[in-house]
């Protein structure tokens, strides 16, 4: 079965830390990568597309390693809203059309 | 726009028992899919709809059925619940269904508990 590693956490970080989270695949033909976000008891929402050249939103950056077949996401400045779990998701190419591969997601809570 | 809706929110079920979840997207997406998540096991792929009129399976098929009723609704039915369904269940979409390229919507989700 193609698989998404990811650190479950949690992450307990106070306000204002940078926290990273990684994220290791094993379909070595996968093309596209994404970082999803999910609130409690919520649906996972995208939170960023990952490209080769790496790419910032904000305090948000992701890059993409794809020798060693990992992802990163770098938070800076955490804020309590982005308290959530993390959900490293892949295109399982040479699969199902539309098939992504979801991680377990990771676990981030931020403190006053 | 609503987005992705799915009824019902919550459903209680006895084992043997049938039922439909209902989603509907109002993006004039072309691929609908269904998903179930479980603790500790991440999202999984039941059924997918690349487009209008063709299904297939994903991952975890077993246990259910769906239909493609037009390009906006796609509903998942459990014909004979057990316990190991209960889940919750999310449907999304996303516009070309073309092999994971883009992003999918999810709606808010149905808490599915069968006793």
């Amino acid at each position: 079965r193609k698989e998404v590693e990811q650190d479950p956490g949690p992450f307990n970080v106070p306000e204002g830390a940078t926290v990273a989270f990684n994220c290791t695949y094993s379909n070595s033909a996968s093309q596209s990568f994404f970082w999803y976000r999910q609130d409690c008891r919520k649906e996972p929402k995208l939170l960023m597309s990952v490209y080769s050249s790496g790419n910032e939103d904000g305090r948000f950056t992701a890059q993409l390693n794809r020798a060693s077949q990992y992802i990163s996401l770098l938070i800076r400045d955490s804020k309590l809203s982005d308290s959530a779990t993390y959900l490293c998701v892949v295109n399982n190419y040479g699969g199902s059309q539309g098939n992504l591969i979801f991680g377990k997601g990771t676990k981030l809570s931020v403190k006053p | 726009n609503a987005g992705v809706t799915q009824t019902p929110k919550f459903q209680v079920l006895k084992t043997g028992q049938s039922m439909t979840l209902q989603c509907a997207q109002d993006m004039n997406h072309n691929s609908m899919y269904w998903y179930r998540q479980d603790p500790g096991m991440g999202l999984r792929l039941i059924y997918y709809s690349a487009s209008e009129g063709t299904t297939d399976k994903g991952e975890v098929p077993n246990g259910y059925n769906v239909s493609r009723l037009n390009k906006r609704e796609f509903s998942l039915r459990l014909e004979s619940a057990a316990p190991s369904q209960t889940s919750v269940y999310f449907c999304a979409s996303s516009e070309l269904g073309g092999g994971g390229q883009e992003t999918q919507y999810f709606g808010p989700g149905t808490r599915l508990l069968v006793l």
